[in-house]
């Protein structure tokens, strides 16, 4: 069964160091891959995604993603974290149907 | 401005009570999804619904009803043969190319069963 997996339940940064979170995706296809932040209490907003092309991908808030085939990978990284920057992210993958996959999530804590 | 609404934002049922959510979007999206979000689960697909008058069962959808009769609006009815409905349930909206395709979020109803 296709799968997402997110290594971390939660990390801790401080402000103005790097970020990576980490995700993995169970083989299939052309992935459909997508990050998604949510805030304390919200919905979610997406970052960034990849279908195909380019597979470094710039996304919102100066995050970005590197897809890896090999590593069947999809981290997510920031080279400066900013206080606001505290949420819970999510590692999706679609089917190609209307079901999409979901991580369980990397609570982010950022430190001053 | 476009977006997904959802209400109430905090929802109290007592046992053996049915309680309606509600979902509005003004994006003019055809596809609408609903999630159940449980602490350290990520979201799990309740019922989701690619265009008016048809919807279609997630990976959870026992104890859950739902209705599509208009294109901006998806409620979502947690029956009492929910038995573990305490969560945080999101809608969402996309514009109808599948799992390809972004998902809008509405914010959000917590339901707490007392």
């Amino acid at each position: 069964a296709q799968s997402v997996t997110q290594p971390d339940i939660h990390i801790t940064v401080s402000e103005g160091a790097s970020l990576e979170l980490r995700c993995n995706y169970s083989y299939g296809a052309t992935p459909y891959l997508f990050w998604y932040v949510q805030s304390p209490g919200q919905g979610l907003q997406l970052l960034l995604k990849y279908f195909s092309g380019d597979t470094l991908v710039q996304g919102i808030k100066g995050f970005e993603a590197e897809f890896k085939r090999s590593q069947s990978s999809f981290n997510l990284r920031k080279p400066s974290v900013h206080w606001s920057d505290a949420a819970e992210y999510f590692c999706a993958r679609g089917t190609g149907g209307f079901k999409t996959i979901f991580g369980a999530g990397t609570r982010l804590f950022v430190k001053a | 401005d476009g977006g997904i609404t959802q209400s109430p934002k905090y929802l109290f049922r007592k046992e053996g009570q049915n309680v309606t959510l509600s979902c509005e979007q003004n994006l003019n999206h055809d596809a609408m999804y609903w999630y159940r979000q449980d602490p350290g689960q990520g979201l799990r697909l309740i019922y989701y619904s690619q265009i008016v008058n048809d919807f279609q069962k997630g990976d959870i959808a026992e104890g859950y009803s739902v209705s599509r009769e208009k294109k901006e609006s998806f409620p979502l009815t947690v029956t009492s043969a929910q038995k573990n409905p305490t969560a945080f349930y999101l809608c969402a909206s996309s514009s109808g190319q599948g799992s390809t395709d972004t998902q809008y979020f509405g914010p959000g109803t917590r339901l707490t069963v007392l």
